[in-house]
């Protein structure tokens, strides 16, 4: 059965960085790009961006660009994500999700919905 | 930037009514790029609907989608008791910012 097994909560400080992981297994690791989702408390869902297992390309929500940094390890079948420069506004559970491509641009899989999810990961800002 | 527009906000209904979940796009999402989720406190989204029509594997057949362009709803016709969660709608990704979700309806026990 598909499973995305996440890394466990984090507490850091304003302007510290953090790095989650995602370890995939039930399926063909590169065969799916993997996304990440979180969730801030009390709030809806708001996508970060997404890492092709197979190439290791990536691509991000505009507002992330520039602070967060996608990769993979395929000997392994992790995705992680590492975001930079936290404030408060970053505290939120952070989930990543097993990405079916609906739709294609320029021969690049462009539209997703998520078919597995991971539990999630509480990421803590506070000083 | 493909805004989605959830109504209401919160639906109160008893368990065996019908409950009628709203879905509006700021601009039409092509090929019925639409996906429905639910979300119960302390756990991860879990996929419904996809292509705005169609079951995920699991899913009883009392959860159905429906809708095309701008306009799409979820329609759960006999409420369980272990439906009543969050829903949230999603569309597929344009360019930027890419993928979004709606801000989600409550359905709670009347």
């Amino acid at each position: 059965q598909v499973q995305l097994v996440q890394s466990g909560a984090e507490v850091k400080k304003p302007g510290a960085s953090v790095k989650v992981s995602c370890t995939a297994s039930g399926y063909t690791f590169t065969g799916y790009y993997i996304h990440w989702v979180r969730q801030a408390p009390g709030q809806g869902l708001e996508w970060v961006g997404w890492v092709n297992p197979k190439s290791g390309g990536t691509n991000f929500a505009q507002k992330f660009e520039g602070r967060v940094t996608m990769t993979r390890d395929t000997s392994i079948s992790t995705a992680s994500m590492e975001l930079t420069s936290l404030t408060s506004d970053d505290a939120a559970v952070y989930y990543c999700a097993r990405g079916v491509a609906a739709g294609y641009s320029f021969g690049l899989p462009t539209y997703f919905y998520f078919d597995f999810w991971g539990r999630g990961t509480l990421v803590s800002v506070s000083s | 930037e493909i805004v989605l527009t959830q109504s209401p906000g919160t639906l109160s209904l008893s368990p065996g009514e019908r409950a009628t979940l709203s879905c509006r796009a700021s601009q039409s999402i092509g090929w019925q790029y639409l996906a429905w989720y639910q979300q119960k406190p302390g756990q991860a989204p879990r996929l419904l609907i996809y292509g705005a029509l169609s079951r995920a594997t699991g899913i009883p057949d009392r959860f159905s989608g429906s809708g095309s362009g701008t306009d799409f709803t979820l329609t759960i016709s006999r409420l369980e008791p272990e439906d009543f969660a969050l829903y949230y709608c999603q569309q597929y990704g344009s360019s930027p910012p890419g993928i979004t979700f709606g801000g989600g309806t409550k359905v709670e026990i009347k």
